[in-house]
Order: C-alpha cells, then structure tokens, then sequence
C-alpha cells in the first residue's frame, strides 16, 4: 500500500532553532499533502493544505511566516518551524493524498515527529 | 459548535467482548465522509474504516464496522471480539465536501478521542 515518510522522527533543539521537517510519498504522486498538529492528549488539529506548485492554504490561527511550507514536488513536502519556541512544541504529522485518486481512502499519514524545544 | 464529537474520553473492556466507540457530526455539506483511526502510543495514525455519505450500507472491515445513520449524524465503531492490541486512542474524523473538488477542504477534522484499554 501506499507509504508515507515523514523524518525526523525526533528533534530536540534550543529555542530560537528553525526546524525542517520532510514528508515524502514512497510509492505514488501527491498533489496535496496535509499538515497536523497534535498537543499532548488532544486530538489532531491542520495547520495546512501543502499543494504541489502552489501556496499551501493555512487554518485559521496557524501563522504562515511562522510554519513554512513548501511542496516543491509530487513526492516531497518540507515542514519549517521557524525560531521555534517551547510553545512549539508539539508531534507533528503529515498525511498525503494520491494525485489521481478519487476513491475513498486516499489520505495517508506519516509516521509524525515529535519536537521538542528547550 | 464542535464538528466531530467524541463523548467517551475513556474506556475499558474485557478482552474479547465487543466495542462501540461514539461519533457524532456536525455538517451542512449533502457530501461528506467519516473516518476512524487508531494512534497507539507510538503516535503513528492507523487507518480503519471509511464511511461515503452516499453510501447505502454500513462499512465494514475486518473485525472493524461502521455503525452510519444518517439521521442522527452517527457513526460509531464497532470492533468486534476485541484484543490486547486494540488498546488505542481512536480518532473520528470528517471531510467535508466532494473529495478532490477545487479548492474543496480535504483536509480531515478530528474529534478528540477515545482512549481504549483492553483488559485481559
């Protein structure tokens, strides 16, 4: 089935750090890749749409200058927290949908990063 | 008001008795669909079931069915004889709109989950 890689599993780095954080498809062509956030013990909350070619479509709250996010290709887009705070720290998860797929499941998660920011 | 609803925050059952985990939804939209996802402590998101809101009958998947009414804007799941290793969160999520429409939000609203225990 399909795969999605997501690297770094885990960074730790001092406040102020920017942070990239790659999500690739292994085995099919992602138009659209999507950004979660998860806070301990809550639940999944997007920050983003990331399409290819294109500017990602941010949520409301989510600030843009802040949370990077470029999709450069059909296989790959990069996270980048910028001068990160602890408030940052969270697990971050990416999940990608197939370019040509219109069936029902086409939404595939990365395994997530969890970043943690003295 | 909240679009996914999770009531139960937790749960404990016996090994091998069945599950029903609560979901309910919230939407305006006529097409939508209704997922369930398990993150075990690991973190990864485990796909489960998906529902259309089209479809006529309930899903299933395994061990895994998909209690969808309609009316009532449910879609609880079901996990039949259950095991240690179901021991989860569970996550039900919704999208909105026709998948892969322009400019449509595929992106997944989650409710906040239930913490399933499996006991021996």
């Amino acid at each position: 089935g399909a795969v999605v890689s997501q690297h770094p599993s885990w960074v730790i780095c001092k406040s102020g750090t920017s942070v990239k954080i790659e999500c690739r498809s292994l085995d099919f062509q992602a138009t659209t890749m999507f950004w979660y956030r998860q806070f301990p013990k809550q639940s999944l909350m997007l920050m983003a749409t990331s399409n290819e070619g294109s500017k990602a479509t941010y949520e409301q709250g989510v600030e843009k200058d802040k949370f990077l996010i470029n999709h450069a290709s059909l296989t790959l887009s990069t996270l980048t927290v910028t001068s990160a705070h602890p408030e940052d720290s969270s697990f971050y998860i990416c999940s990608a949908r197939v370019a040509s797929d219109r069936l029902v499941v086409a939404q595939h998660f990365g395994d997530g990063t969890r970043l943690s920011i003295l | 008001a909240q679009k996914i609803t999770q009531t139960q925050p937790g749960m404990f059952v016996q090994e091998k008795e069945a599950v029903t985990l609560d979901c309910t939804y919230d939407t305006s939209d006529p097409s939508y669909g209704l997922f369930w996802y398990k993150q075990p402590s690991s973190g990864e998101m485990i796909f489960l079931i998906y529902q259309g809101s089209y479809d006529q009958q309930n899903a299933t998947e395994g061990r895994y069915s998909l209690n969808f009414q309609k009316a009532r804007k449910s879609a609880n799941l079901v996990i039949s004889a259950s095991q240690l290793g179901d021991s989860a969160m569970y996550f039900c999520a919704m999208r909105e709109g026709l998948w892969g429409r322009e400019g449509g939000a595929d992106g997944l609203t989650f409710g906040k989950g239930t913490h399933l225990i499996i006991q021996p």
